[in-house]
C-alpha cells in the first residue's frame, strides 16, 4: 500500500527557474493539500483540494501554482523559483467528507533547494 | 482564530522516564485535536486525536494524550520513553468551527530520549 506518493525526492533549481512537484493518493480520497516545513515555523498550508476540480489557497499561496488533475493527483508548480521558496514541501490526504476529523496522510516530502 | 502553541522547542529524557510533550490551543467551538510524529527525512504520522469523549485519548506506540478544558491543553504523554521515540512532534488542531479538515499545526517539539 504505498499511501501518498511525491516526486522528486531532492531537487535544485537555479532562480527563476519553473518546476512542478507531482503528488498521487491511492486511498480514494477526496482532501488533498500542500505544505511546507521551515525550521522553527512548523507546517504552512500552500494550498487545498477539497475534491477533484477544486482547489483554495492556504496561510502561503504566493508564488504557487496548483492543480487537481483527478482525484488521485495534486501538482503544485513554482513557475518562477526564488531563494525564499527553499524548504521541503509535503502533500498530505485525507477522506473527508466521512467526518471532519479524519487524520492527514503525509508523503515522504521533497526537498527544493533554490540557488 | 484557530490556533496551537507548543512552547518547548525540545525535550529531553532519559529512557525508561516519563514524558510530557506540551500543547495548548485556542478555539472557537469544539477543538478537535491532533498529534503526529515525524521520524528523520519522513512525512507526518497520526499518532492520536481528540474529538470528544473521554479526556485521556490512547493512540498508536504507546502514546496517550489529556485533553483539558479548563487549561486548554492537550498534552501527549507515554509512562516509559524508548530511544525510538526520538523524533519531531507536532500538535495540530482543526482550522474552523465549521466543516473543514484543514489543520493548523504547531510549530513542533523535539523529543531526543537518551539511553
Amino acid at each position: 500500500n504505498a499511501g501518498v506518493t511525491q516526486t522528486p525526492k531532492f531537487q535544485v533549481l537555479k532562480t527563476g527557474q519553473s518546476m512542478t512537484l507531482q503528488c498521487a493518493q491511492d486511498m480514494n480520497h477526496n482532501s488533498m493539500y500542500w505544505y511546507r516545513q521551515d525550521p522553527g515555523m512548523g507546517l504552512r498550508l500552500i494550498y487545498y483540494s477539497a475534491s477533484e476540480g477544486t482547489t483554495d489557497k492556504g496561510e502561503v499561496p504566493n508564488g504557487y501554482n496548483v492543480s487537481r488533475l483527478n482525484k488521485r493527483e495534486f501538482s503544485l508548480r513554482l513557475e518562477s523559483a526564488a531563494p525564499s521558496q527553499t524548504s521541503v514541501y509535503f502533500c498530505a490526504s485525507s477522506e473527508a467528507p466521512g467526518g471532519w476529523h479524519q487524520p492527514q496522510h503525509f508523503g515522504d516530502g521533497t526537498r527544493l533547494s533554490i540557488l | 482564530a484557530q490556533s496551537v502553541a507548543q512552547p518547548e522547542d525540545q525535550v529531553n529524557v532519559a529512557e525508561g522516564n516519563p514524558l510530557t510533550v506540551k500543547c495548548t490551543y485556542s478555539v472557537s467551538g469544539n477543538p478537535y485535536l491532533f498529534w503526529y510524529v515525524q521520524y528523520p527525512n519522513r512525512g507526518l504520522q497520526f499518532l492520536l486525536k481528540y474529538i470528544t469523549g473521554d479526556n485521556l485519548v490512547k493512540g498508536s506506540y504507546g502514546f496517550e494524550a489529556e485533553f483539558n478544558k479548563s487549561q486548554t491543553s492537550f498534552h501527549l504523554k507515554k509512562p516509559s520513553a524508548l530511544v525510538s521515540d526520538s523524533a519531531l512532534y507536532f500538535c495540530a488542531v482543526r482550522d474552523s468551527p465549521y466543516n473543514t479538515d484543514k489543520l493548523i499545526f504547531g510549530t513542533g517539539t523535539r523529543l531526543q530520549v537518551f539511553p
